[in-house]
């Protein structure tokens, strides 16, 4: 099985701070994707990539942006965080035509 | 430009009734389309997915779903609920053009009442 692993599942930052937000998969997917999600809204794509070094606007990529190093990590970052960037986060990757794995998501409460 | 609308922000059954959870679609070429649960405090799992073969898909857990083109739909269906169907529900459109972009839905909350 695909796995999409989001290094934290849980995390408190304060108002201002550079958050890292870290996304591997281990099933060698061009696709990766940054999402958040929120009650009455679902999911909204932040960023996304479809190869390394490349990383392309989703629809509110305002306050965030993406690094790829590597084919198999796929890093979102907040520069300077707000409270109205608590979220759930949610990372995915995917092969084209089949579909997207999910990881478990990181909960984001900035304070 | 591709979109998706489900039509429900919250559905309520009862055990043992059928399960219908709408899902309008737009989108300027041909869609993907899929239906992904999310059950309390757990990740995204795919229910199923139409991708112009067959117009009536079959999912897991007794899940179906029937893309219409002319109603531009694809709505969720079960027979029967189940307590354990009690989850979040996304609609999800995909173009295939180039690589792929999933667009969701706003989500349908189902309960299921004992």
């Amino acid at each position: 099985d695909v796995k999409v692993t989001q290094s934290s599942r849980y995390l408190v930052k304060r108002t201002g701070e550079k958050v890292f937000l870290e996304c591997v998969q281990d099933m060698d997917h061009e696709n990766m994707f940054w999402y958040r999600q929120d009650p009455g809204l679902g999911l909204r794509l932040i960023y996304f990539s479809y190869d390394v070094k490349m990383k392309e606007k989703g629809d509110i990529p305002e306050g965030y942006s993406v690094s790829r190093e590597k084919k198999e990590r796929f890093s979102l970052i907040l520069e300077s965080a707000s409270t109205n960037q608590t979220s759930m986060y949610l990372c995915a990757s995917s092969l084209q035509v089949h579909g997207y794995t999910f990881g478990s998501g990181t909960r984001l409460t900035v304070v | 430009a591709q979109s998706v609308t489900q039509l429900d922000s919250h559905v309520s059954v009862s055990e043992g009734t059928p399960v219908l959870l709408r899902c309008n679609y737009s989108s300027s070429y041909s869609p993907s389309l899929f239906w992904y649960v999310q059950h309390p405090n757990k990740g995204l799992q795919l229910l199923l997915k139409y991708t112009s073969a067959a117009t009536l898909v079959k999912g897991i857990n007794g899940f179906e779903a029937e893309f219409k083109k002319s109603e531009t739909s694809f709505h969720l269906t079960k027979p029967s609920a189940h307590m354990s169907d009690a989850a979040e529900y996304y609609c999800v459109v995909s173009v295939i053009f180039g690589n792929e972009k999933l667009t969701f839905g706003t989500g349908t909350r189902l309960t299921i009442i004992p």
